[in-house]
């Protein structure tokens, strides 16, 4: 069975340019968070995704969205990009909205704002 | 407010020794405590959780310790190998309607040598 799959897996953007990033789930699972992984420092959460709806919010501002497809796949957008905004973006899902403790991480997509 | 910290940044062993990785926490409202390892380009994978109504667990070669009287968390690794070697991040989950939210350390970086 294919693992959680995230693309691109690196990217380059200029500041003040928009991104999309995208996660595809285990086959099966329901739930969809995201991470930012700044050098150095463990991931910070960013957001989560129960069918379709957001279950919960971390303290990013509100230039990152994201949202959940019916297949479950999920979509993490980040507008006006600063520099601070590089970083690991990690997807990782699970089978159930409280699944925090059996979530399975991506390879992550790492941004680099220039 | 919630954060989960680790005491030792580094860590250096023997191959065959064993290796025991702390963390404390501040949140006792959290309900479950898990493990991450994360080699170099990865994303985080799971090693191993405990609930918060336990105070030990075993998985294959690894230990996690939960002392809730002092807020520590600690994972033991028995005969350490050189695969081991990778950055090592504790994570809470807090109870309640935090659902899928995360809260990881800083890390430990474990190194083993042959």
């Amino acid at each position: 069975d294919a693992g959680v799959t995230q693309s691109p897996t690196h990217l380059i953007k200029t500041r003040g340019q928009h991104v999309t990033l995208r996660c595809s789930p285990i086959s099966g699972h329901k739930s969809v968070s995201w991470y930012q992984q700044v050098l150095g420092q463990g991931p910070q959460f960013i957001f989560q995704y129960y069918e379709k709806e957001e279950r919960g919010r971390g303290n990013f501002p509100d230039r990152f969205s994201a949202r959940q497809f019916p297949n479950y796949s999920s979509e993490l957008n980040v507008n006006a990009l600063l520099l601070g905004d590089s970083a690991l973006y990690l997807c990782a899902s699970s089978w159930r909205s409280g699944g925090g403790t059996e979530a399975f991480f991506g390879q992550g997509t790492r941004l680099t704002v220039v | 407010g919630e954060s989960v910290g680790l005491h030792l940044p580094t860590l250096s062993v023997q191959e065959g020794d064993n290796s025991i990785i702390n963390c404390a926490y501040s949140n006792s409202a959290s309900d479950y405590f898990i493990w991450y390892k994360q080699e170099s380009g990865k994303g985080p994978q799971f090693i191993i959780d405990i609930r918060s109504n336990m105070d030990k667990r075993q998985g294959q070669r690894v230990t996690v310790l939960l002392n809730k009287t002092v807020k520590h968390l600690s994972l033991q690794i028995a005969a350490t190998q050189p695969g081991d070697s990778a950055v090592y991040f504790c994570a809470e989950r807090a109870g309640g309607t935090s659902y899928g939210k995360l809260t990881f350390g800083q890390g430990t970086i474990l190194t083993v040598h042959p």
